[in-house]
């Protein structure tokens, strides 16, 4: 079974600031990995998402994030904070095999990222 | 190109009611799943649509129900409605066609249970 684990339910950082939203996983067979943007009353945005090519992916918005399989972890960073940046942020991992995306997705149970002026 | 739409937005329900969600996926995606994200939780997989039959399920109680339809779109039925089936119900669309698809969410619809 898939499992993914996000450190810190809430991170706070000034303007300017890194950004870094922690991501583990669990898995049995090598992963496909995701982050998403969720901001306040609307759906699920994708970020970013690890398909097995480059260990470092970079996604939109000035994001990017790192896979490290001796760590199984998956960390989310920004350089520099920017307001807008504030919203909730899910890891999650896929199930793919056998080259098929089933498009099930067991998700983290969010980090919330809040932007101080 | 219209992404993942849903409806309704918002709805409140009786419980023991019965209600029925429903999903257009992205263009070009044949591939549906909805998603529970209970206030304050990261979502819960449902279950999957592909070629109209239910492909994958994940630990939901038969209350829950799903169709998909030739043009792929989808409905998202729950029967006997209970409190803690309050939530944002999300729809996903994807295309099985090559590992590792990006997976497109709607905006999705608001249930209340009163």
């Amino acid at each position: 079974a898939q499992s993914v684990t996000q450190l810190g339910s809430h991170v706070s950082v000034s303007e300017g600031a890194l950004v870094l939203l922690r991501c583990n996983y669990s898995s049995s067979v090598p992963p496909y990995l995701f982050w998403y943007v969720q901001y306040p009353n609307q759906g699920l945005q994708l970020l970013l998402k690890y398909t097995s090519a480059a260990t470092l992916v970079k996604g939109i918005n000035g994001f990017e994030a790192e896979f490290k399989k001796s760590e199984t972890s998956f960390h989310l960073t920004k350089p520099s904070a920017h307001m807008s940046d504030a919203a909730e942020y899910f890891c999650a991992v896929s199930d793919d095999a056998g080259g098929t995306s089933y498009g099930k997705l067991t998700f983290g149970q969010g980090t919330i990222l809040t932007v101080h002026p | 190109d219209a992404g993942v739409t849903q409806s309704p937005t918002h709805l409140i329900k009786t419980r023991g009611q019965q209600v029925t969600l429903r999903c257009s996926p992205k263009s070009g995606h044949d591939t549906v799943s909805w998603y529970q994200q209970a206030l304050g939780q990261g979502p819960q997989f449902i279950f999957q649509y592909y070629e109209e039959e239910e492909r994958q399920r994940g630990n939901f109680p038969d209350r829950f129900s799903g169709h998909q339809f030739p043009n792929y779109s989808s409905e998202l039925n729950v029967n006997a409605l209970l409190l803690g089936d309050s939530a944002l119900y999300l729809c996903a669309s994807s295309s099985p066609y090559r590992a590792g698809n990006t997976i497109y969410f709607g905006e999705g619809s608001w249930l209340t249970v009163v």
